[in-house]
């Protein structure tokens, strides 16, 4: 079955270090990954996506991911976390649906980071 | 600022009520799609309409009603609903229609309550 898993509910980090958000994935082919933000009370914003090419991936708000096929993962990553990044975190990847032309995004479960002062 | 507008932001109804919600974009994208997010878990999909034509219903329940009058506008008409569909009702669209998922733009919600 095609799945991404967030293997921590909850991350904490003092300000000024670096963060990581960990994702795995199981899909059949090439994925299409993404990491997605989600403030408090607030609709979800797009950060970055993998599809192909470079495994290092730069996206909003200075985070970034590295993509490891190997490991089949996608962590989400920043050298330097601030409190304002405290939030809800998604990571998704693209999926076909059944036997025709339509995709959609399995979701993760989450990961709430928390930057502390 | 997000580019894809949602009214109302706030809405309770009773269990026999019918109300609607709104989404609005300019951006030109060709799919629009209503997920469902209960509190800290991620969006569950709902509907998708593509090019303007309903491409993914993710068996919903019938008391959920989706419309897509044009290309801008998506509506979600509700009605009889249970206090169990209570949640945040996200409005998305995407570039291309779902034959090429990527990145999605998301409203900001509207938080409805079904007493």
């Amino acid at each position: 079955a095609q799945s991404v898993a967030q293997p921590e509910d909850q991350v904490n980090v003092a300000e000024g270090n670096p963060l990581t958000v960990k994702c795995t994935y199981s899909v059949s082919g090439n994925p299409y990954l993404f990491w997605y933000v989600q403030y408090p009370n607030r609709g979800l914003q797009f950060l970055l996506k993998y599809i192909t090419g470079d495994n290092l991936v730069k996206g909003s708000y200075g985070f970034e991911a590295e993509f490891n096929k190997s490991q089949t993962s996608f962590h989400l990553k920043k050298p330097s976390a601030l409190v304002s990044d405290s939030a809800l975190y998604f990571c998704a990847v693209r999926v076909r649906l059944g036997a025709g032309n339509n995709r959609k995004l399995i979701w993760g479960l989450g990961t709430s980071l928390a930057v502390n002062p | 600022d997000t580019e894809v507008t949602q009214t109302p932001k706030h809405l309770v109804m009773g269990m026999t009520n019918k109300k609607s919600l709104k989404c609005e974009q300019h951006m030109g994208h060709r799919a629009m799609y209503w997920y469902k997010q209960k509190a800290k878990k991620p969006p569950e999909l709902m509907f998708v309409y593509s090019y303007e034509k309903l491409s993914i219903n993710e068996s919903v329940p019938s008391r959920f009603s989706p419309e897509c009058p044009n290309s801008s506008l998506l509506n979600l008409h509700l009605h009889a609903l249970q206090p169990e569909d209570s949640a945040l009702y996200l409005c998305a669209s995407s570039p291309e229609g779902t034959s090429n998922t990527g990145e999605l733009f998301f409203g900001e919600g509207s938080r409805l309550t079904v007493l």
